[in-house]
Formats: C-alpha cells, structure tokens, sequence
C-alpha cells in the first residue's frame, strides 16, 4: 500500500531534549517536506527536500533540522524543543512538480507537546 | 511575501445546502493551485487541483473549484452538501519555479443533518 508513515504518533517530551521524528515514504517520490498545523494558521511549512542531499527552507524553519540520506526517509529534528513548537506536525511526499508531481500525499500526523 | 487567505473560518450548513469556500492567493507569478480535505481523525487528502487549461476543475466527491486569474481566487464549490462533508477544507498555492508550499488557514466545515 503506498503511504507516508510517521513515528511517533504521539510524543511529550520537556524543554531542551533533542528529539527526533521520522518520515518515510513508499513511493519513490522525489519531494518531502515537513509542515507544522497550528489553530488558526493552517499549515505552515518548515522544511523540504527536493531529492538526496537537497534540502531548503520553508516559511518556519527556526529550531528544526532535517537531512535527506536516502530518498524514502525524511526526519524532522529538533535540537533543543521549547513549548512554542508544541503542534501537529506533518509530513508529505510527491513526485517533483516537472514530473508532473502535484499532489502531495501526507502523514497520519505527529502531536509533539513540549513542557 | 507570499499568502493565500481563506476567508471563511467556520462554516455551519444544513445537508442539501450549497456550498461555496472563498481562496484568495498574492500575485506570484504562475500558479499550481490545490484544495485539500482534512476528515476527523484523517489524513489530508486532495480534493482537486488546478495547473493549466480549463479553470474549472472538478475533483472527488463532487467538489469543484474555479481558477479566475484577474481576481487571484480559486473558491471551492459543492451544489448540495452531505452530513459526510463536515471536515476542514485548506486551499493551498505553489508558485512555479519553486517548491514551496503555501496553505491557508483552512475552513472548518460543519454539515447538520
């Protein structure tokens, strides 16, 4: 079954812990990129990622990294959480859009407290 | 800097009701546009999408949406909703030549039987 999964689904972690989430992708999609949902701002992208080693800034990339090592995963890290990146996170994949590759296929979803 | 704005943040209609979602994007240059669906629980999923020919496109479940270029809008549009329908709709904007994405801040949908 093609899918975008996410690990974990759930996590609450305290102010300052390095942590890590994870995407991963079956589709041999050249795209991922990493959102964050937040009420009343919709989704906002945080970083992409256009192949292997190629990655770029969204709109809120402050206090997150990324990396692309291999086409399928795409993780997310946090170096140093604070609360105000307690949010639903989301992750994505598509072919690039000059293949055609418009629609982006997206995660279940990662809800990150930060206390 | 680049936005789309949706206008209607909550949306209360009864089933058989029509619908009509406004999405304004800023000028940017040429445009892929999308209408996503976020169900309770679910993941996002694409209701349709708009990159070149006919400006009227239609999508899943019924929906369709029209690209009109001079207003920089793509509003989302449902003759007759169903209970099912109750979900948060986001539009969402690509300029060509880049890969950024840019949502809005979605709609949230509310259908009484």
């Amino acid at each position: 079954e093609a899918q975008v999964t996410q690990n974990p689904r759930y996590l609450i972690t305290v102010t300052g812990k390095k942590l890590t989430v994870t995407c991963s992708q079956n589709m041999n999609h050249e795209y991922m990129s990493w959102y964050r949902q937040d009420p009343g701002l919709g989704l906002r992208q945080i970083y992409y990622s256009m192949n292997v080693e190629v990655t770029d800034k969204g709109d809120v990339p402050e206090g997150y990294k990324v990396s692309r090592k291999e086409k399928r995963n795409f993780p997310l890290i946090l170096e140093s959480p604070s609360p105000n990146q307690t949010s639903l996170y989301f992750c994505a994949s598509s072919f690039l859009p000059e293949r055609g590759g418009h629609e982006q296929y997206f995660g279940p979803g990662t809800r990150l407290t930060v206390t | 800097a680049q936005s789309v704005s949706q206008h209607n943040h909550h949306v209360i209609l009864s089933e058989a009701a029509s619908l009509e979602l406004g999405c304004n994007y800023s000028y940017g240059g040429t445009v892929n546009l999308f209408w996503y669906v976020q169900y309770p629980g679910q993941h996002l999923q694409l209701l349709l999408k708009y990159f070149s020919g006919d400006p009227l496109v239609k999508g899943i479940k019924g929906f369709e949406a029209e690209f009109i270029k001079s207003k920089f809008s793509f509003n989302l549009r449902k003759p007759s909703v169903q209970w099912s329908d109750t979900a948060e709709y986001f539009c969402a904007v690509s300029y060509s030549g880049t890969y950024k994405y840019i949502f809005g801040t979605g709609t949230r949908l509310k259908v009484l039987a």
